[in-house]
């Protein structure tokens, strides 16, 4: 069965330092993959999405992320986070049979001053 | 703006009780789902619709019921509502297909059972 792992549930950067957050699926063929994002109080926002092609990603808010299939990764990066962002963060993939998420845990980024 | 409307933000409920979940979107999406999001749990799917009248169960369906007797809106049921089903609860829409499109989510409703 299809899943996600978040290894990290917590981080804290400093503002203006770069991120990373891991983010390792389980999956038998080409999976499509998605990163969220959640601020306190609020649903979930897209942040991108992968399903084929460039395996470079670029989404909203200056996230990107690159799927590795040799790794079974898909990471998501900023160059420069800004407090705004401290939020937190779902990887998830669809499941094989209908259009059905599985997410991971979240990691929730803490950004400090 | 495109938008899926949970009618509440904050409920508080007595055990036993019956409780519902309303939700509601603007996009025409066909697939709607329940999901539950617990700390260092992320979202476990509750269950899924995918047509008027059509569901499926998910994940964790014990305990909730669903009823989707029109296209725009989703309801959740909790038939008697206990302590360990207190969590936040998110709905979502998507058209229908492999994920192309994502899901767009709503506000949620933290409901806490006493």
């Amino acid at each position: 069965a299809q899943s996600v792992t978040q290894p990290d549930i917590h981080i804290t950067v400093s503002e203006g330092a770069s991120l990373e957050l891991r983010c390792n699926y389980s999956y038998g063929a080409t999976p499509y993959l998605f990163w969220y994002v959640q601020s306190p109080g609020q649903g979930l926002q897209l942040l991108l999405k992968y399903f084929s092609g460039d395996t470079l990603v670029q989404g909203i808010k200056g996230f990107e992320a690159e799927f590795k299939r040799s790794q079974s990764s898909f990471n998501l990066r900023k160059p420069s986070v800004h407090w705004s962002d401290a939020a937190e963060y779902f990887c998830a993939v669809v499941r094989e049979y209908g259009n059905k998420l599985v997410f991971g845990a979240g990691t929730i980024l803490r950004v400090k001053s | 703006d495109v938008k899926v409307t949970q009618s509440s933000r904050y409920l508080v409920k007595r055990t036993g009780e019956k409780v519902f979940l309303e939700c509601v979107q603007d996009m025409d999406h066909e697939n709607m789902f329940w999901y539950r999001q617990d700390p260092g749990l992320g979202l476990r799917l509750i269950y899924f619709s995918y047509d008027v009248k059509m569901k499926e169960k998910g994940d964790i369906p014990e305990g909730y019921s669903v009823s989707r007797e029109k296209k725009e809106r989703f309801s959740l049921i909790l038939e008697s509502a206990s302590t360990n089903q207190t969590s936040m609860y998110l709905c979502a829409s998507s058209f229908p297909g492999t994920g192309n499109y994502g899901y767009t989510f709503g506000s949620g409703t933290r409901l806490t059972v006493v």
